[in-house]
């Protein structure tokens, strides 16, 4: 079967840096995307990632291992209204999104 | 911004009644989807579409229909509503398969 991973929540501070981590298990891979959604709020794209390596995007950054089926997503100096849910989602080989539940991040000050 | 649109943004409606969900985008894009999320879970999709008289069912069984007749317009409908349909209804577009997604502002139904 198809899985996305990532942790349920984590919480971190204001001003600091936090990495969420999301490890694929698909049929093929075509790409993989990060989305932010606030609560109560609709999925906003944050980043996409089809080759190995790093992709950086003023505070947030993108990191893609295919070989692993891992990616992280780095958010740097947080602020309060980083306080969402993430998103991490693979297109497989038919060129669906198998989304992941998502991972709460609580920012405090 | 994004030019995805969905209507209404709230419904309360009765058990057996028969809903139409709109969504509308003016990018022009070929591929819309629907999603259906309860609070704190994941996206699941319920129905997409490669564009015009192209429909598809997803992972999540539903009682519900969708039709593509304009590129623009992607409308559900739940011919009989139960309590169990109460959830968010998110409408997406994308111009293609390694393009982002956008999502309209959501639907959130409840029915008593």
């Amino acid at each position: 079967g198809q899985n996305i991973d990532q942790p349920t929540e984590m919480t971190a501070t204001e001003g600091a840096i936090v990495q969420i981590n999301c490890t694929y298990q698909t049929s093929g891979f075509n790409g993989l995307f990060w989305y932010q959604q606030h609560a109560g709020e609709a999925p906003t794209f944050l980043s996409y990632n089809v080759l190995d390596g790093l992709e950086e995007k003023g505070r947030f950054s993108s990191f893609l291992s295919r070989s692993k089926g891992y990616s992280y997503l780095l958010l740097k100096e947080l602020q309060m209204k980083d306080s969402a849910s993430y998103l991490c989602a693979v297109t497989d080989s038919n060129y669906q999104l198998i989304w992941g539940a998502g991972t709460k991040l609580i920012i405090k000050p | 911004e994004a030019d995805i649109y969905q209507t209404p943004r709230y419904l309360v409606i009765g058990t057996g009644k028969k809903i139409t969900l709109e969504c509308s985008q003016t990018m022009g894009h070929d591929k819309m989807y629907w999603y259906q999320q309860d609070p704190g879970m994941e996206l699941h999709l319920i129905h997409y579409s490669y564009g015009v008289n192209s429909t598809e069912k997803g992972d999540l069984s539903s009682e519900s229909t969708v039709s593509r007749i304009r590129t623009e317009h992607f409308p559900l409908t739940l011919e009989s509503a139960r309590p169990s349909h109460t959830s968010q209804y998110l409408c997406a577009s994308s111009a293609g398969d390694r393009t982002e997604a956008f999502f309209g502002q959501g639907t959130r139904l409840t029915v008593v």
